[in-house]
């Protein structure tokens, strides 16, 4: 399968809303409701942040979340802060046992 | 609380073969699918593929078929990824993480270095 695009990096000030789109196809995002998220910090494991679209695993910020349209899943961070700089990645099941995951998204808090 | 430790970075030459061990613990083994992950420098995430939890069967994506084996050993809990024939576009980070189809719990990485 193809990998899941995503912006290579995107930037906002503290406090303010930002959204990381993930585009797939019909074959993946569009048709499992199996996306998941991660922020990865470097040098860290990557943390799960969405699973199933829209949903928190335990922990996390509400200032985290999830949604999909179509072959897109979108994740919106509000109230940026400066810890949240960071890589996001997202993934989804892609049928016959497999996953593909998206290229990254370098978050920059301005 | 659930624990995935792999193991150190490695260095071999082209041609050799390495292998990175991942012990997981904090629950089941057997309930879950253990993934592998490479990342290579300034890339994204590519997955590598799996050992179904139920029985151990293992499925591989199309560009990894071939050049990597995954085994496990039960009576440790531990997962392992050999590559073989290694060449210095594998030069990468190998995350092992276990989930079902999200991934919830990921090792620290290990990075493999294939240089002469």
């Amino acid at each position: 399968q193809s990998a899941l695009t995503q912006p290579a990096s995107v930037s906002e000030s503290p406090g303010q809303s930002i959204t990381i789109s993930c585009t797939g196809t019909s074959s993946d995002i569009g048709i499992y409701h199996l996306v998941s998220w991660y922020q990865h910090h470097p040098g860290k494991p990557p943390k799960l942040i969405i699973y199933q679209v829209n949903q928190r695993p335990s922990g996390v910020s509400t200032r985290f979340s999830g949604s999909r349209s179509g072959n897109t899943a979108s994740l919106t961070i509000s109230g940026l802060q400066a810890e949240d700089e960071a890589n996001y990645f997202c993934c989804s099941y892609a049928g016959n046992y497999s996953l593909v995951f998206g290229g990254g998204t370098k978050l920059t808090v301005l | 609380e659930v624990q995935v430790v792999q193991s150190g970075a490695e260095v071999r030459e082209p041609g050799a073969s390495v292998k990175i061990s991942c012990k997981i613990s904090g629950y089941s083994f057997i309930d879950y699918h253990i993934h592998w992950v490479k990342q290579a420098p300034g890339k994204g995430p590519e997955w590598m593929g799996l050992m179904y939890r139920e029985d151990s069967q293992t499925v591989y994506a199309g560009e990894f078929h071939g050049g990597v084996t995954f085994t496990v050993d039960t009576t440790t809990d531990t997962a392992y990824m050999q590559l073989n024939n290694v060449k210095s576009s594998d030069t990468a980070v190998y995350f092992c993480a276990t989930g079902q189809w999200d991934l919830s719990h990921w090792g620290q990485g290990a990075l493999v270095t294939v240089s002469s």
